[in-house]
């Protein structure tokens, strides 16, 4: 059963330009998280999603940020016109149900904007 | 809201010795999960342990346990027989029942010394 995975793994961006991270979670889990990990800080939540609905978005900053999790596909962290500031390490995770106590994180994506 | 506070930046230890990582945390919640979070050098968020408040005995997981204070809202970390293989980031985490997002606490960097 393969992991929660992401990509790029890595993704270099100017400012001004959009971010998309990708995340697909592991087989047969319907709830996705995003997290996001500023250097020398721990994980900070930005949004959580299930198939189609956004549940709770109260991490996500109010402009410039979105997120989808679609019937068919990954989930999508979408971040338009970078600034220096977002750089940063992207985590996701997913669980199969809610309430579940564990999430299964991803390698992460780590933003540089330049 | 709910807080999580690890007050040691760094510590280190001797291979095959015990440490004990420190966290607090503040919920006004009576529901409530701990976790323990390991970051190695790779970024992979790996879940160590976990504690749910209702049950009163400490989580144990082979050489990993905690000690669950709950008065005063206490969790630390107890790894004995040190291995070099712990050397990583450690997160204490906390989420509330009913919410699905994870707050963590800033981290701890272990050093394993051979």
């Amino acid at each position: 059963n393969a992991g929660v995975m992401q990509n790029p793994r890595h993704l270099v961006r100017r400012r001004g330009q959009e971010a998309r991270l990708r995340c697909s979670p592991m087989k047969g889990h319907s709830h996705v998280y995003w997290y996001r990990q500023l250097p020398e800080e721990g994980l900070k939540f930005m949004v959580y999603l299930q198939k189609e609905n956004i549940i709770d978005e109260s991490g996500m900053p109010k402009e410039r940020f979105s997120a989808e999790f679609p019937k068919e596909g990954p989930s999508i962290l979408r971040i338009q016109q970078v600034v220096r500031g977002d750089s940063a390490a992207y985590f996701c995770a997913s669980s199969p149900l809610a309430g579940d106590l564990e999430q299964f994180f991803g390698p992460g994506t780590r933003l540089t904007v330049l | 809201a709910q807080t999580v506070t690890q007050s040691q930046p760094e510590m280190s230890v001797q291979e095959a010795e015990t440490v004990t990582l420190s966290c607090t945390y503040d919920t006004s919640e009576s529901d409530y999960y701990l976790f323990w979070y390991k970051q190695p050098p790779s970024r992979q968020m790996i879940l160590v342990i976990r504690q749910e408040a209702y049950k009163q005995q400490n989580a144990t997981e082979n050489r990993f346990s905690v000690n669950f204070q709950k008065a005063a809202k206490s969790f630390s970390l107890k790894i004995s027989d040190s291995q070099l293989g712990d050397a990583a980031m450690y997160f204490c985490a906390s989420s509330q029942g009913g919410s699905e997002k994870l707050v963590f606490g800033k981290g701890t960097k272990l050093t394993v010394n051979p």
